[in-house]
């Protein structure tokens, strides 16, 4: 069973176009955040979260909108893609907001075409 | 401006060969982690690192924590070919929004 799964796996779409990638921990963690992953193999945080609430929020584009229904949930959709906007995107989660293991997914490539 | 610069940035040595990969910054970090991030799949970590000086071992890996705790490095020894990889090491300030900020990470490859 997946400790951290994100989907889809692979996401491929026009410029202009709004999507979303899910996520999901079963770890009874309560802090989760999503990480992008440029082409140089960069991994630079976006959004935390811990038990829904948003905690940190770097310097992302607003077309970026993360959402908690729950702890075990953080979700990310984004609006009015753009071709600078292709990359991996990494959902993680940790024990809490201190230091603790990160417990990453497989990865969402996104390619804007 | 990278907080955490890694060296070299890619490597590619023979089997059986040893190498040593760094991580560096002119900041002070409360702990440093090493992950490995294998093609197609999210970093895995290898080691938390706490005090300045400290060493920990993981088989033919071995990590070392800065005295000054701003630097950090990785030795493998007799590299083989499931080391093949991206390293990347991972630095938590402690007071800056509780977040590890990444280094710019090396990819290995060990040729059989």
């Amino acid at each position: 069973d997946t400790a951290v799964s994100q989907t889809p796996k692979y996401l491929v779409t026009q410029m202009g176009n709004d999507k979303s990638i899910k996520c999901e921990q079963n770890l009874g963690h309560d802090t989760m955040y999503w990480y992008k992953q440029d082409s140089k193999k960069f991994l630079k945080i976006m959004f935390s979260y811990n038990n829904k609430e948003l905690i940190i929020n770097e310097t992302v584009p607003n077309r970026f909108s993360p959402k908690s229904p729950d702890k075990a949930h953080l979700n990310l959709h984004i609006n009015s893609l753009e071709l600078g906007d292709s990359a991996v995107y990494f959902c993680a989660s940790s024990q809490d907001t201190w230091a603790n293991v990160l417990t990453f997914g497989a990865g969402s490539r996104l390619t804007v075409l | 401006t990278q907080l955490l610069e890694q060296s070299p940035q890619f490597l590619s040595i023979q089997e059986g060969e040893n190498l040593t990969v760094y991580c560096n910054s002119s900041s002070v970090f409360s702990s440093l982690q090493w992950y490995r991030q294998e093609p197609g799949e999210g970093p895995v970590l290898l080691v938390t690192v706490v005090t300045g000086g400290e060493v920990k071992k993981l088989k033919r890996l071995t990590f070392q924590f800065g005295d000054a705790r701003k630097d950090s490095s990785l030795h493998i020894t007799a590299a083989q070919p499931g080391d093949t990889g991206l390293y990347l090491c991972a630095g938590w300030f402690g007071n800056t929004g509780n977040q590890f900020y990444f280094g710019t990470g090396t990819s290995l490859t060990v040729i059989p």
